[in-house]
């Protein structure tokens, strides 16, 4: 079985400062982990995902995260926020041998003040 | 030149009508889904079809019936819709393991039921 636990449902950032999304995960299989965005009333984004290479993961729009078995999380950073990374974030998981359906978190929201 | 399309984006219609959604992938994937977003923006998997079986049926009632002609396509009909039925409703489809390995989503249905 798996599942992922978002460990904050709202985070509220000023502009120009990091961003931490908190996310742990639990897996009986080799994961693979995803973080998606969604931002109002649009659909869902891909902004990284891991799959057993690398466990820093590079994605779009300067996010990155880490993989840290031993802690069983995927947080999601980004070094400043911008106005548009204001979003719904998603950190999903599967397993890394594919197509078996995604299980989302919860969600968190990003508030991003001027 | 779309991925993964899903039609009408917007649906509104009366308790105990019949609708359908329909979705196209264009990518040459194998599985393909369907999502429930409801109101608290929770997404759950309802159905999972790979080259047009089904494996993956979870506890959706039995008023939800996909069709998946081929497995380019894989459409929903809902029977005798109800309030609850309320939701944003995606569609994805997923590539089999290897370095394109991933999910891709449609934009949503967003279904009122009044």
């Amino acid at each position: 079985a798996q599942s992922v636990t978002q460990l904050d449902s709202h985070v509220s950032v000023s502009e120009g400062t990091p961003v931490l999304l908190r996310c742990n995960y639990s897996s009986s299989y080799s994961p693979s982990l995803f973080w998606y965005v969604q931002h109002p009333n649009k659909g869902l984004q891909l902004l990284l995902k891991y799959t057993s290479a690398a466990t820093l993961v590079k994605g779009i729009n300067g996010f990155e995260a880490e993989f840290k078995k031993s802690e069983t999380s995927f947080h999601l950073t980004k070094p400043s926020a911008h106005m548009s990374d204001a979003a719904e974030y998603f950190c999903v998981v599967s397993s890394v041998s594919g197509n078996t359906p995604l299980v989302f978190g919860k969600g968190t929201r990003l508030s991003v003040i001027a | 030149d779309t991925a993964v399309s899903q039609t009408p984006k917007y649906l509104v219609t009366q308790m105990g009508n019949d609708k359908s959604i329909k979705c196209e992938q264009n990518l040459g994937h194998d599985t393909m889904y369907w999502y429930k977003q409801d109101s608290k923006k929770f997404l759950k998997i309802m159905f999972s079809y790979n080259n047009k079986e089904l494996i993956i049926n979870e506890t959706v009632p039995n008023r939800f019936s996909p069709k998946s002609p081929d497995k380019a396509h894989l459409n929903l009909h809902i029977n005798s819709l109800e309030l609850g039925d309320s939701a944003v409703y995606f569609c994805a489809s997923s590539q089999v393991a290897g370095p394109n390995y991933g999910y891709t989503f449609g934009s949503g249905t967003r279904l009122t039921v009044v």
